[in-house]
């Protein structure tokens, strides 16, 4: 298997653009997380799914920020607008019930 | 709520010394721990676990004993290679409920002098 699949690794946007960033899970797997990590806050939990239902969302942070998914096999996280203060990596993870998480390996946010 | 606290970097060693990442946490009831490690570059990736008191967690020469009654899980190695640096991040998994995804440290970059 591939592991998880994050889409683009790497995506510096002006200040106000609107930002999607993809997640591919492992198949069968069916709890599916993004996390933020910055230098200031560590990583963070922004929202997780299970079987493709929003369970909590409690840590995204602003309404700006939105995320579906759509399948089982596809994620999106959106930020609209984006700013400057969500320059972050942000990564999507995957894990069976009862097991641990598989990570992907990130999208670098810039927004200038 | 579920918190895990460790130790700031960075942390800078000189190859073959003694390795200790400190870790402690606050959880209900007898949650799991994780360390996960991030090399240059690249994704989290799980270094090991323990998943009731008094386990312990092993991996590429590194240690981890679940203790219970210091709510400790402080990373360990006896001789560290230039290779090993990285950031490292304790973590835990509520047993209690709620938001099923992992609490992380804030993290711990290990610096590897040769």
């Amino acid at each position: 298997d591939a592991g998880v699949i994050q889409s683009p690794r790497h995506e510096v946007t002006e200040m106000g653009q609107e930002v999607t960033l993809r997640c591919k899970p492992i198949s069968g797997h069916n709890s599916l997380f993004w996390y933020r990590q910055t230098m200031m806050r560590g990583l963070e939990l922004l929202i997780y799914f299970n079987n493709n239902v929003p369970i909590d969302d409690s840590g995204m942070p602003e309404d700006r920020f939105s995320a579906k998914m759509p399948n089982a096999s596809f994620s999106t996280l959106k930020i609209q607008p984006s700013e400057p203060r969500d320059s972050a990596v942000y990564f999507c993870a995957s894990r069976p019930t009862g097991m641990r998480a598989f990570f992907g390996q990130g999208t670098r946010l810039t927004v200038v | 709520g579920d918190s895990v606290t460790q130790m700031e970097g960075p942390v800078t060693l000189s190859e073959e010394a003694f390795l200790t990442i400190n870790c402690t946490y606050t959880a209900t009831g007898y949650p799991s721990l994780f360390w996960y490690v991030q090399y240059p570059g690249e994704g989290l990736q799980l270094l090991l676990k323990a998943t009731k008191a008094d386990d312990k967690g092993s991996n590429k020469g590194f240690e981890a004993t679940y203790r219970k009654e210091t709510t400790s899980f402080h990373l360990e190695k006896g001789s560290v290679q230039v290779s090993d640096s990285a950031v490292y991040f304790c973590a835990l998994r509520g047993a209690g409920g709620g938001a099923d995804g992992l609490t992380f440290g804030k993290g711990t970059h290990l610096i590897i002098q040769p």
